[in-house]
C-alpha cells in the first residue's frame, strides 16, 4: 500500500472557525488527490478532488496541493457542527495505474462545537 | 439515490463458512470496480481491482484465494470471503468507475464472523 499520512487529530474547532486538515503522501507518481468525508458506519462521500498544484475552491472548501512537497490540505471555512466527521485523504496513481485505485490515509476526526 | 448498491448491508456468518457480497452499478456500466476493507477506526484499505471479463488484480498482502472476486457483467462485481474467520469481520466497501471516470462508492457491507 502506498503511504498516505494524515494528522491524527482529533481536531476540534468552534463553529465559524477555519478547520485545516493536512495530508502527505509518499509516492511521487501520485497524480490525483481526493478529500472524502465519512460518517461513522457509512461509506465515504467525495468533497473535492485536485490534480494541479495550487488551490481549488468549492464553496466553503479549499483544497491545496503542493506536489514538490508531496502535501495536500483541505481548509473548511465557516465550520459548522454538521461538518463534524472523519475526513479522509486519498491519492491515485494516474500514470500507469487505474483511475479509481485509491490509497487512503487514516483520516482526521473533526469536531465542530457550537 | 444510490448509484452503486451493495448487498447485503449487514451479514453474520459462522466461522468456516463463505459469504458473498454484491456490488451493483445501478445507472451505468462499470468495467472497473474496486473493493476496500475498513476495520473500526482505521482507514479504507484497497483490496483489489475488479475488471469485467478478466481476473481481478489484488493488492500486495491480500489473499486472492480467500477473497474471490468475480466481475461477470458490466454492472455486477461480487466479493466472496471464503472460510471466513472472526478476524475477517470488517466493513467492506466497493466503488465503481463510470466511463467518464467518476468514482461512486457503495453503501458498504458489514460482515461479522462468529
Amino acid at each position: 500500500q502506498k503511504e498516505v499520512e494524515q494528522n491524527s487529530g482529533p481536531l476540534s474547532v468552534p463553529e465559524g472557525a477555519i478547520a485545516s486538515l493536512n495530508c502527505t503522501y509518499s509516492d511521487r507518481g501520485s497524480q490525483s488527490f481526493f478529500w472524502y468525508r465519512q460518517y461513522s458506519g457509512k461509506s465515504p462521500e467525495l468533497i473535492m478532488f485536485i490534480y494541479s498544484n495550487g488551490d481549488k475552491e468549492d464553496g466553503r472548501f479549499t483544497a491545496q496541493l503542493n506536489k514538490a512537497s508531496q502535501y495536500v490540505s483541505l481548509l473548511i471555512r465557516d465550520s459548522q457542527p454538521s461538518d463534524s466527521a472523519t475526513y479522509l485523504c486519498a491519492v491515485n496513481l494516474h500514470r500507469g495505474s487505474t483511475l479509481g485505485r485509491l490509497y487512503f490515509g487514516r483520516g482526521t476526526q473533526l469536531t465542530v462545537w457550537p | 439515490g444510490a448509484v452503486v448498491s451493495q448487498h447485503p448491508s449487514r451479514v453474520i456468518c459462522k466461522s468456516g463458512t463463505s459469504v458473498k457480497i454484491e456490488c451493483r452499478s445501478l445507472d451505468f456500466q462499470a468495467t472497473t470496480m474496486f473493493w476496500y476493507r475498513q476495520f473500526p477506526k482505521k482507514s479504507l484499505m484497497l483490496m483489489a481491482t475488479s475488471n469485467e471479463g478478466s481476473k481481478a488484480t489484488y493488492e500486495q498482502g491480500v489473499e486472492k484465494d480467500k477473497f474471490l472476486i468475480n466481475h461477470a457483467s458490466l454492472t455486477l462485481s461480487t466479493l466472496t470471503v471464503t472460510s471466513a474467520h472472526p478476524e475477517d469481520s470488517s466493513f467492506y466497501i466497493c466503488s465503481a468507475r463510470t466511463a467518464g471516470n467518476t468514482i461512486y462508492f457503495g453503501e458498504g457491507s458489514w460482515l461479522t464472523v462468529v
